[in-house]
């Protein structure tokens, strides 16, 4: 079964510092992934999303991601992360033939002024 | 677009009661989901709307729970007999439904957060 495992539950960063959240799947096929970003009373935003191509995308933001085949990964990154980057961050794949996405259990980001 | 809304934003509910949500997709959009989110965890997804067909509906959803999307446009979710384990956010999304099932891109609403007494 497709399933989206985030190793990482809190991470704590400087303002300034560079981030990089981590973000596994297990998928038969060629995945189709997202980045999303959940801030206290706000819905989920898309940061960015990877279907083909290019295993580098950029997102909204200043955050980034890779998508490597050989590891199963798509982790998000960040240079300079701000303190207005504190939130949750879940990752997501959609499965085969459906539209249903399965999300990761989500990484909380702390931002240290 | 003004974005995915859900009303109510909170509910708070005794334990055997019903309650509906209502969600209401950006425009034009003709798929429609629920999610439900528990703390600590990711969202896990309840059903998904293709206009007004109920399409696919996951084994989270018990005969207690039931959605609907008469015109395709707003949709309800209904939980009767709420049980404390009700108790979540539920996050209603809508994508374009223009794109195949990989490319169609969800866009979420707030979510209705759910506490059963």
């Amino acid at each position: 079964a497709q399933s989206v495992t985030q190793p990482d539950i809190h991470i704590t960063v400087s303002e300034g510092a560079s981030l990089e959240l981590r973000c596994n799947y297990s998928y038969g096929a060629t995945p189709y992934l997202f980045w999303y970003v959940q801030s206290p009373g706000q819905g989920l935003q898309l940061l960015l999303k990877y279907f083909s191509g290019d295993t580098l995308v950029q997102g909204i933001k200043g955050f980034e991601a890779e998508f490597k085949r050989s590891q199963s990964s798509f982790n998000l990154r960040k240079p300079s992360v701000h303190w207005s980057d504190a939130a949750e961050y879940f990752c997501a794949v959609v499965t085969s033939g459906t539209y249903k996405y399965i999300f990761g259990t989500g990484t909380r980001l702390k931002v240290l002024a | 677009d003004t974005g995915v809304s859900q009303d109510p934003r909170h509910k708070i509910t005794k334990r055997g009661q019903n309650v509906t949500f209502r969600c209401d997709p950006i425009s034009e959009h003709n798929r429609l989901y629920w999610y439900r989110q528990t703390l600590g965890q990711g969202p896990e997804f309840l059903t998904y709307f293709q206009n007004e067909a109920q399409l696919e509906k996951s084994r989270l959803l018990s005969d207690r729970f039931s959605a609907e999307r008469p015109k395709g446009s707003f949709s309800t979710l209904e939980i009767q007999r709420t049980e404390q384990g009700d108790s979540a956010m539920y996050l209603c999304a809508s994508s374009p439904g223009l794109a195949g099932w990989g490319t169609d891109t969800q866009y979420f609403g707030p979510g209705t957060r759910l506490t059963v007494l």
